[in-house]
């Protein structure tokens, strides 16, 4: 089975500096997806970014970018120019190509962002 | 277009009393799935559907159950409620015909079992 790992519970940053959460992966799979989501208090899940394993160029949606790793099994979520509405919890899940697109989605235990001002 | 909804927001429940809790999604998708978010863990898979009539358990089933009778409609039934099933459930639905294949999910329902 698949486990995804966030070894920082919780990170904290000064408004418009950068912060790296760190996620690692265990998977036995060479075709599968990693994405980040974030969960402000509102409790709302939303899509930060999603990367494919098989393209190699990492994924990136305006602040927000990652760096992958396939060989370590690392995805790292990168933000840039931090905000205050970034402060969230913030997710990172697997979810196997082989699966049939059926959504069964890995989740880690979570990395709590803090945005001091 | 509403989304994802569910329906309690929140809900507190005597030990052995049942409920059912909804879930609807406007966009036609065929993938809808139920988790769970438990303090200090992510969210964890209950059961999942491929389509109207299909249905699978997750990581975590036992306690649950599931019917889809309609594209729309997602259910997720407790039977008889226990302490260990307070948490934050979640309801997402996708598409594989869109190209992204995203995961929408709902606001979530907090359950308190007493």
């Amino acid at each position: 089975a698949q486990t995804v790992t966030q070894s920082q519970p919780e990170m904290s940053v000064q408004e418009a500096e950068t912060v790296t959460l760190s996620c690692t992966y265990d998977t036995s799979e060479s075709d599968y997806y990693l994405f980040w989501y974030k969960q402000p208090p509102s409790r709302q899940m939303i899509l930060v970014i999603r990367q494919e394993a098989y393209k190699q160029q990492n994924a990136t949606e305006n602040r927000f970018s990652v760096n992958f790793q396939k060989a370590a099994k690392s995805f790292s979520l990168k933000i840039s120019d931090s905000q205050l509405g970034d402060a969230a919890m913030y997710f990172c899940a697997y979810r196997s190509a082989y699966t049939g697109g059926a959504q069964k989605l890995v989740f880690g235990q979570g990395t709590r962002l803090t945005i001091n001002p | 277009n509403a989304g994802v909804t569910q329906t309690p927001k929140f809900q507190v429940l005597k030990t052995g009393q049942s409920m059912t809790l909804q879930c609807a999604q406007d966009m036609n998708h065929e993938y809808m799935s139920w988790y769970r978010q438990d303090p200090g863990m992510g969210l964890r898979l209950i059961h999942y559907s491929v389509g109207a009539g299909i249905t699978d358990q997750g990581e975590v089933p036992n306690g649950y159950n599931v019917s889809r009778s309609t594209t729309e409609d997602f259910p997720l039934r407790l039977l008889s409620a226990a302490p260990s099933q307070t948490s934050v459930y979640f309801c997402a639905s996708s598409s594989p015909a869109h190209s992204t294949d995203t995961q929408y999910f709902g606001p979530g329902t907090r359950l308190t079992v007493l």
